[in-house]
């Protein structure tokens, strides 16, 4: 299995919603990324969890919050967000060995919509 | 916060052309630059890792090099076909391995 799977596609909800997104692979890989990519933008870095421990914080409010429950599943819940939080949220797996050539696996992303 | 750069933002060239885009990027606290291929509607899939500095990479029409000293990456496609029409990221991998931010990206559009 050399995928990662992200659900759901697609998410609308409103500011006062409390929803999840959930990414999920089985390739072994022990670090795990969250990004948030708007329209014509590169996809910006919001969370690495590295052997289920959160590692890289990059200053994201905390209308969103990560959890990983095991090596397999990463979570971003969500609350109160504001509708400039819509956007491609992308999960990426990567093997966990400290070495800069393991590339990304992404997930094909949950397109969130905030009204 | 790490600027890794790309230029152009977006290129239409005509099938058969050769084309080249370059990544910017600090060069201190490097690790490794990738670079990967973002096709509309699909998830970005990586191209090429580099991690020396004078590297090399080729896939197909696809190559990159690498210099680490100065900073930057070049990526090239010799004979573009209509289906090398994608965003083209490169992301640098620094602050201990962990940390990959990606570039502005290059958007090419391939006309047959």
């Amino acid at each position: 299995d050399t995928e990662v799977t992200q659900t759901p596609k697609h998410l609308v909800m409103g500011m006062t919603n409390k929803k999840s997104l959930k990414c999920e692979q089985h390739m072994g890989h022990r670090a795990m990324y969250w990004y948030k990519q708007k329209a014509k933008k590169p996809p910006e870095l919001m969370f690495v969890y590295s052997y289920e421990k959160l590692s890289i914080n990059e200053s994201v409010p905390s209308r969103f919050s990560p959890e990983c429950p095991n090596s397999s599943l990463l979570n971003l819940h969500l609350h109160a967000l504001q509708p400039e939080d819509s956007a491609l949220y992308l999960c990426a797996s990567r093997r966990g060995e400290g070495s800069g050539a393991n590339v990304l696996t992404f997930g094909a992303g949950s397109r969130l919509t905030v009204l | 916060i790490l600027n890794v750069e790309q230029s152009p933002q977006s290129l239409h060239v005509q099938e058969g052309d050769s084309t080249n885009f370059t990544c910017s990027f600090p060069s201190s606290n490097f690790y490794a630059l990738h670079w990967y291929r973002w096709e509309t509607a699909k998830s970005p899939e990586a191209l090429f890792v580099m991690t020396l500095n004078g590297d090399e990479k080729k896939k197909g029409r696809i190559s990159a090099t690498l210099n680490t000293k100065e900073g930057y990456s070049y990526l090239y496609i010799k004979g573009s076909q209509p289906e090398d029409s994608a965003t083209y990221l490169c992301a640098l991998v620094s602050g201990g391995y962990q940390k990959v931010t990606f570039g502005t990206g290059t958007k090419l559009q391939v006309i047959p």
